[in-house]
């Protein structure tokens, strides 16, 4: 159970090209999803929580108007890069809680979509 | 959020028991203490969590210091599938379900 898939897994696109990543929980409502990007040898770093029908929550130095959430339904959540760049290339990965469940539910993780910005 | 301070890299013999040290002196009360392990080009995967008493799930165990200012993460047999890196993150329960990753511990496990 608590399976989050996510698509595309990869992608390449020319420099100003819009991008949508998709993520999406299987066999439960993600009642909050996250996205985060990964540069390589780093450690994850947490863009923004989304929580179902309202507008995401951005941390600090991560534009809202450059990375578009979209939390329309507690199954699905989207990631837009608008006019993406080659500093944008990055593995961006989702994650989702069943807050129905009470609090402190682990997050559920896609397997990540690696961005490449040519 | 409260910090953890974990080794940069470990190494293992397949089969063996493994022990994951992490350090996190400044938790608080409400604070959950999760671990994490992500395998080379996938998402980070859900291994345990715990907030005073130690945990045992199908895939590993949490020990946590009675102070809870430290706790270690085990794998009872390490196989090369549990090759991956490690995080150790403290979760406030009082304050939302963000998770703040640090840099891990690399685990190797040799053949």
């Amino acid at each position: 159970g608590a399976v989050v898939s996510q698509h595309p897994s990869w992608v390449i696109c020319k420099s100003g090209t819009s991008v949508k990543i998709e993520c999406r929980s299987l066999d439960f409502q993600a009642t909050t999803m996250f996205w985060y990007r990964q540069f390589p040898k780093q450690s994850l770093m947490l863009m923004a929580t989304s929580n179902e029908g309202s507008k995401a929550t951005y941390e600090q130095g991560v534009e809202k108007d450059k990375f578009l959430i979209n939390h329309a339904s507690l199954t699905l959540s989207t990631l837009t890069v608008t006019s993406a760049h080659p500093e944008d290339s990055s593995f961006y990965i989702c994650s989702a809680i069943n807050g129905r469940k009470g609090s402190n539910q682990p997050q559920h993780f896609g397997d990540g979509t690696r961005l490449s910005i040519l | 959020d409260a910090k953890t301070t974990q080794p940069n890299s470990m190494e293992s013999n397949e089969e063996e028991p493994v022990h994951l040290p992490c350090n996190h002196s400044t938790i608080s009360g409400t604070d959950y203490i999760h671990w994490y392990r992500q395998l080379p080009s996938q998402g980070p995967e859900y291994v345990i969590h715990g907030l005073t008493s130690n945990v045992n799930n199908r895939m590993a165990s949490l020990a946590i210091a009675e102070d809870r200012k430290s706790s270690t993460l085990i794998l009872h047999r390490a196989t090369l599938r549990d090759a991956a890196v490690y995080y150790c993150i403290l979760r406030d329960g009082a304050r939302g379900n963000k998770l703040v990753f640090g840099a891990g511990t690399i685990l190797r496990v040799k053949s």
